[in-house]
């Protein structure tokens, strides 16, 4: 069985200091690993992906994210944060197997960014 | 430009009542989900289709019906079974058997009346 666990139900950061969201995850083979970014009232956008190819994933509006296996982690980072990357933040795998490709959930981080 | 519409934006529910939440697309995505979102619990899936006049049960199809006429549609109904539908509503699709990430609509917010 594959799960997720977002470590942190809550960060706070300055504006211009480094992101870090925390995600652990557990699979029975080679997951696939996503993180989504939801602002309010808004559906999830994709930030970034991993399936088995670099461990480094960049994604867009300067975030990334290393899939480290020795630890089953996959935390996102951003170096310097925005006022705009204020939002919840979704770790996500995929359960691809069978007939369907089923996303498992995090229950989310949301991150607070302070001027 | 291509995408995921998902109507209306707010739905309002009386006691008794069914109410349908509509999903349409036109990336040419064969398969559909839909997702309910609690605060807290992250994503939680109710129904998935592959292919038109196909859909499964997901981990919390209790109170909710689908149909699956067109590739471009994926009606949620919720029906008056469904004792706490408060949530928001969460449509997604992706191309099938394939571990390709899914896209997401805007969402439907219910409410009770």
């Amino acid at each position: 069985a594959q799960s997720v666990t977002q470590l942190d139900s809550h960060v706070s950061v300055s504006e211009g200091t480094p992101v870090l969201l925390r995600c652990n995850y557990s699979s029975s083979y080679s997951p696939s690993l996503f993180w989504y970014v939801q602002h309010p009232n808004k559906g999830l956008q994709l930030l970034l992906k991993y399936t088995s190819a670099a461990t480094l994933v960049k994604g867009i509006n300067g975030f990334e994210a290393e899939f480290k296996k020795s630890e089953t982690s996959f935390h996102l980072t951003k170096p310097s944060a925005h006022m705009s990357d204020a939002a919840e933040y979704f770790c996500v795998v995929s359960s691809y197997g069978g007939a369907t490709n089923k996303l498992i959930f995090g229950t989310g981080t949301l991150l607070a960014v302070q001027p | 430009d291509g995408g995921i519409t998902q109507s209306p934006k707010y739905l309002f529910r009386k006691e008794g009542q069914n109410v349908t939440l509509s999903c349409e697309q036109n990336l040419n995505h064969d398969a559909m989900y839909w997702y309910r979102q609690d605060p807290g619990q992250g994503l939680r899936l109710i129904y998935y289709s592959q292919i038109v006049n196909d859909f499964q049960k997901g981990d919390i199809a209790e109170g909710y019906s689908v149909s699956r006429e067109k590739k471009e549609s994926f009606p949620l109904t919720v029906t008056s079974a469904q004792k706490n539908p408060t949530a928001f509503y969460l449509c997604a699709t992706t191309i099938a058997l394939s571990n390709q990430p899914q896209h997401f609509g805007d969402g439907t917010r219910l409410s009770i009346l």
